[in-house]
């Protein structure tokens, strides 16, 4: 079955600057490949996704780029805030249920 | 509001109790998912339900028992936990199962085994 590793576990920086997380996948057949963005006590919220005819998607400060030769995508956030701090799920899916990554925990410093 | 409600957001129970989780979606979904959310561990599916069948059981232990009475309402009845079941489950829905469309998530119950 697929398999989705995420990294890394932990991202701390400064408010303003650019966060990096990036995730990669086992299943070549793997389609579809949403963000979420979880906050304290609250569920997982898609931000955004990516689908596997598609290497790059931009959604104001946020983008997603996929390499599929490479099985691996990212999620770029450029000009952090702090609300943007939370934690960060990837998956992937191949019309299954989807996989989780394991999360990232992004803390923006002001 | 993500319209996928669930009730209690947090339940403390004994090994012996029995007890249930509910999940209510008020956006018209076909499919419905229990997950389990542990520290540091990712995101586990238990059960996928779709247009009230299960279909699939992701080898989650009798001890959880899933019910959906019709596409808008999901339970999960607990007995006899163990301590590491104790953890935040989370339920999801989307407009087709599996992964083609977006999954939108309730706000969890943790529960707590003692």
């Amino acid at each position: 079955g697929e398999n989705v590793e995420q990294h890394p576990s932990t991202l701390s920086v400064q408010e303003g600057d650019s966060a990096v997380i990036k995730c990669t996948y086992s299943d070549s057949a793997s389609n579809y490949f949403p963000w979420y963005k979880q906050e304290l006590g609250k569920g997982p919220q898609l931000i955004i996704d990516i689908r596997s005819n598609v290497g790059e998607k931009k959604d104001q400060r946020i983008a997603v780029t996929l390499n599929k030769t490479a099985k691996h995508f990212s999620l770029h956030i450029t000009e952090t805030q702090p609300e943007d701090s939370a934690v960060y799920f990837c998956a992937a899916s191949r019309n299954t249920p989807l996989v989780f990554g394991k999360g990232t925990r992004l803390s923006v410093i002001a | 509001e993500t319209g996928v409600t669930q009730t209690p957001r947090h339940l403390v129970m004994g090994m012996t109790n029995k007890k249930s989780l509910k999940c209510e979606q008020h956006l018209g979904h076909n499919a419905m998912y229990w997950y389990k959310q542990s520290a540091k561990k990712p995101l586990e599916l238990m059960f996928v339900y779709n247009f009230k069948e299960q279909t699939e059981n992701n080898s989650v232990p009798s001890r959880f028992s899933p019910e959906c009475p019709n596409s808008s309402h999901l339970f999960l009845h607990l007995h006899t936990l163990q301590p590491e079941d104790s953890a935040l489950y989370l339920c999801a829905s989307s407009q087709e199962p599996g992964g083609i469309t977006e999954a939108f998530f309730g706000q969890g119950t943790r529960l707590t085994v003692v």
